[in-house]
């Protein structure tokens, strides 16, 4: 069946260091993929997105790129800040679909 | 309001009680979806309602679950005779349509002692 796999966290960073959370997934076909952001206190927001194998999506200084061949989206940013400390979620859903396969959540805690 | 809400943010009840949760979509929105996310798992679908159509109920998990909508307003989420394997934060997303992007609420803690 379809899954998807993210690292487990907390991930501590100090400000300023390079970010990445590690996902893979289980699909068959050629799912959409996604990363969802949540902050303190808030709801799920979506953050980016991929369609095909190669695309890259970005946003807010954030980016991951749709590996086919690894079946990887891993979620990268080259200088996190305090305001990114979050629970960031990866996620798969396909084409045509409405349900949305979620990981676990990876808790991302940045340091001053 | 402009987000999706959900009320109560917090339950706490007793094993075998029913409980009621409650769902505002963002207006206009056809779509209105219903998650499970249990401690340190991923979001569970668990039912989604699009427009007048009959609901896809497939991803509940049990007949102790049931949910209403009307039209295509509120709904809500009803847990009867719960459980604490029901203990989870229950989510609620809605869409413009079906496969646009969803908007999440801040979802509903629900603890059953």
């Amino acid at each position: 069946g379809n899954s998807v796999t993210q690292m487990e966290g907390p991930v501590t960073l100090s400000e300023e260091a390079f970010l990445t959370i590690n996902c893979t997934y289980t699909a068959t076909g050629y799912p959409s993929l996604f990363w969802y952001v949540q902050y303190p206190g808030e709801g799920l927001q979506l953050l980016l997105k991929a369609t095909k194998a190669d695309d890259k999506g970005s946003n807010k200084g954030f980016e991951a790129t749709y590996r086919k061949e690894t079946t990887s989206f891993h979620l990268e940013k080259g200088s996190v800040q305090v305001s990114d400390s979050a629970v960031y979620f990866c996620a798969l859903r396909h084409t045509g679909g409405f349900k949305t396969i979620f990981g676990a959540g990876t808790r991302l805690f940045v340091k001053a | 309001g402009a987000g999706v809400s959900q009320s109560p943010s917090n339950k706490v009840t007793e094993k075998g009680k029913d409980v009621e949760l409650r769902c505002d979509p963002i207006s206009g929105h056809t779509a209105l979806y219903w998650y499970r996310q249990r401690l340190g798992q991923g979001l569970e679908f668990l039912i989604y309602f699009q427009g007048n159509s009959a609901p896809d109920k497939s991803g509940l998990p049990s007949d102790r679950f049931s949910a209403e909508r009307t039209g295509e307003s509120v709904s809500t989420l009803t847990i009867q005779r719960t459980q604490q394997e029901d203990s989870a934060v229950y989510l609620c997303a809605s869409s413009l349509e079906l496969n646009q992007p969803q908007h999440f609420g801040d979802g509903t803690r629900l603890s059953i002692l």
